[in-house]
Order: structure tokens, then sequence, then C-alpha cells
């Protein structure tokens, strides 16, 4: 599996828009970039994925670049409820290889 | 809620002795996916099943043993336990192997 990098930590302002950057340089043509996260000691949650268009859903929007070397999760408005470690992870979808390999992931501080 | 579930929630347990982890999956999920996290490593991939099959292994310890039965659900079995065991294990699923994975809350494991 491709590595993922990211920073350890950032804060954002209540209501201001969050942007999780993720760099992906060895990520393979049949890899998708997934992001989940995880609020204390959860069960990590999916937020969303994508191959090499950009993506939106509820939650978030996915930009993943043109080389598809790095992407960014962009969570719109903020809220102190998403304080959490995000994870950008890169998978692949067959071979018996479709498990997700979790780094350390950045832990996100939502600022009231 | 993802609709995995996993029981015991909490479980307080002896070294040396064995215990059972119970998850069952969300429905029509035929991929179930086991994780440990423990304070020091972070979330580690142990081994995924799929339509009762054994599909992927990753870091588990002989000790442990997983089984996915006809019903889909799935059970850890943790067995010689040390203190280093102590940790919480997630579990998730996914309808194929290569589709969106959810991940249940997780039982949480106290070895004494």
């Amino acid at each position: 599996d491709a590595k993922t990098t990211q920073p350890p930590s950032m804060d954002c302002a209540e209501g201001r828009a969050a942007n999780l950057p993720c760099n992906h340089s060895t990520i393979s043509g049949n890899e998708y970039v997934y992001w989940y996260r995880q609020i204390h000691s959860q069960g990590p949650q999916y937020i969303i994925h994508g191959l090499k268009n950009n993506e939106t859903n509820e939650m978030a929007s996915l930009i993943i670049t043109e080389d598809r070397k790095s992407s960014t999760l962009i969570l719109p408005h903020a809220t102190l409820r998403d304080t959490a470690v995000y994870y950008c992870i890169v998978r692949v979808t067959n071979f018996g290889n479709e498990k997700l390999t979790f780094g350390t992931g950045t832990r996100l501080t939502i600022i009231p | 809620d993802s609709g995995v579930t996993q029981t015991p929630k909490h479980l307080i347990t002896a070294t040396g002795q064995r215990v059972t982890l119970r998850c069952s999956p969300r429905s029509g999920d035929l991929s179930v996916y086991w994780y440990q996290q423990s304070l020091d490593q972070g979330l580690q991939f142990l081994i995924q099943y799929y339509n009762g099959e054994e599909r992927a292994k990753g870091n588990i310890l002989e000790r442990f043993s997983a089984q996915q039965f006809p019903d889909l659900h799935s059970e850890l079995n943790l067995s010689s336990l040390e203190l280093g065991d102590s940790a919480l294990y997630f579990c998730a699923s996914s309808v194929l192997s290569g589709n969106t994975i959810y991940f249940g809350e997780g039982s949480w494991l106290t070895v004494v």
C-alpha cells in the first residue's frame, strides 16, 4: 500500500473551513484515497473517498490533485464535534489487499 | 450508528485467561475485519474474513484466532492473555471485499 504523510496536528476556529492535507506521492493508479476520523476512542468513522475526481458528500469535500500525489479533506463549517484524529488512507480494493492501513493521522482541534 | 455491533463493550480479565469478542456486521455485509488499537501501536489490522473464508491476515498473534460463521457474524478469540493484550478491539464490515468499510464501537479489553 502507498504510504501517506499528514501533519500531526492542526487547529481550526469553529465555523471556519478545516482543510486537512495529505501527501501520497507513491499512489498507484488503482488505489483510492479514503478519509476516516476517530473521535476520542470511538470506532473510526468513514468520511469520504475518491479515485481521481473531487468528491463531496454531506460531511466533507475531497480534493485530489491532478497528479493524484496529494489530497485535501475539507470540512466546510467546522464545529466542536469535528475535533478528532483524521486518517488519510490509500487503499487498493481487490486482490486480498482490501484492508485499511492506518497511519498516525492528524489530530484536528476545533477552537471555540 | 454504523450498524456494526460488538459485544461485550468492556471486559476485564486476568492474565492467562481466554476471551471471545463477538461482532455482528451490518445487514448484508459479507466481509468482516478485526483491528486492535493499543496506546502505543495505533490501529493495527489483525484479520479479514469474506463470506466465511479467511481473506487476509495482518499482525495477528498465534494466541489469537478468528472465524466467521454461516450467519456472517464473527468471533475473535484471544487466549493466554498477557498484560500487553489490553487494548480496544474493533470489528468492521463491508458489503463486498472492496467496498467501504464501517467500524463498530469496539470492545475494551483490560487484562490485569
